[in-house]
């Protein structure tokens, strides 16, 4: 099975600060990898898709990248909405895994 | 507009099975992978399986097999997750959502406890 370490586990930022998540996977995966956000009720959206495309309606803070076995979210500014919960999903091939999740807290 | 609605909060005994559903509106159930997703209070995401409803194929976790049994009913668009043996570390949050993760259902809380 394909392993996503996902860093850092948690991470403390102020608003206005641009911040990075990263996903790497133990084997080629592509560009399939997608980002998705958690609510603290739970709710799950899909923020990136196929490695580097926003979805729509996501804002255009956030971006995709990938360098190598690494894959980035990026938020270059960020807003009070954004201190919740992110996960990186590879379905390059099954079973398809998460990475471990992204706590952002407000500093 | 797609829609994921799964059923409401179980509670079941230790040793007991669950049938958990999702109810799929507003696309073509046929056509797309339906994955299962666990996430145990403060913990991550972990993928369980899918169901390919057009022809019930399925893919598991190793870790699953045998306590996860998915199905699917083409007739009423509703996808169903089987779990059974129950244990206390059975005790989740579990989503169905599209494989291509654009559409989640709100997820059901299981709770195994005597």
């Amino acid at each position: 099975d394909i392993q996503m370490t996902q860093s850092p586990s948690s991470l403390s930022a102020s608003l206005g600060e641009r911040v990075s998540l990263t996903c790497r996977a133990s084997q080629d995966i592509g560009s399939s990898l997608n980002w998705l956000q958690q609510e603290p009720d739970g709710t799950i959206k899909r923020l990136i898709y196929a490695t580097s495309s926003l979805d729509s309606g996501v804002p255009k803070r956030f971006s995709g990248s990938r360098s190598g076995s690494d894959y980035s979210l990026t938020i270059s500014s960020l807003e009070s909405e954004d201190f919740v919960d992110y996960h990186c999903l590879q379905y390059a091939s099954s079973p398809y895994t998460f990475g471990g999740g992204t706590k952002l807290e407000i500093k | 507009q797609v829609q994921l609605q799964q059923s409401g909060a179980e509670l079941a005994r230790p040793g007991a099975s669950v049938k958990l559903s999702c109810k799929a509106s507003g696309y073509t159930f046929t056509s797309y992978w339906m994955q299962w997703v666990k996430q145990r209070p403060g913990q991550g995401l972990e993928w369980i399986g899918a169901i390919y409803p057009g022809d019930g194929d399925t893919r598991y976790t190793q870790k699953f097999k045998g306590k996860a049994t998915l199905t699917a009913d083409k007739s009423s668009s509703t996808a169903y997750m089987q779990l059974s043996s129950l244990a206390s570390e059975d005790s989740a949050v579990y989503y169905c959502a599209r494989v291509t993760t654009d559409y989640w259902g709100q997820g059901t809380t299981l709770t195994v406890s005597s």
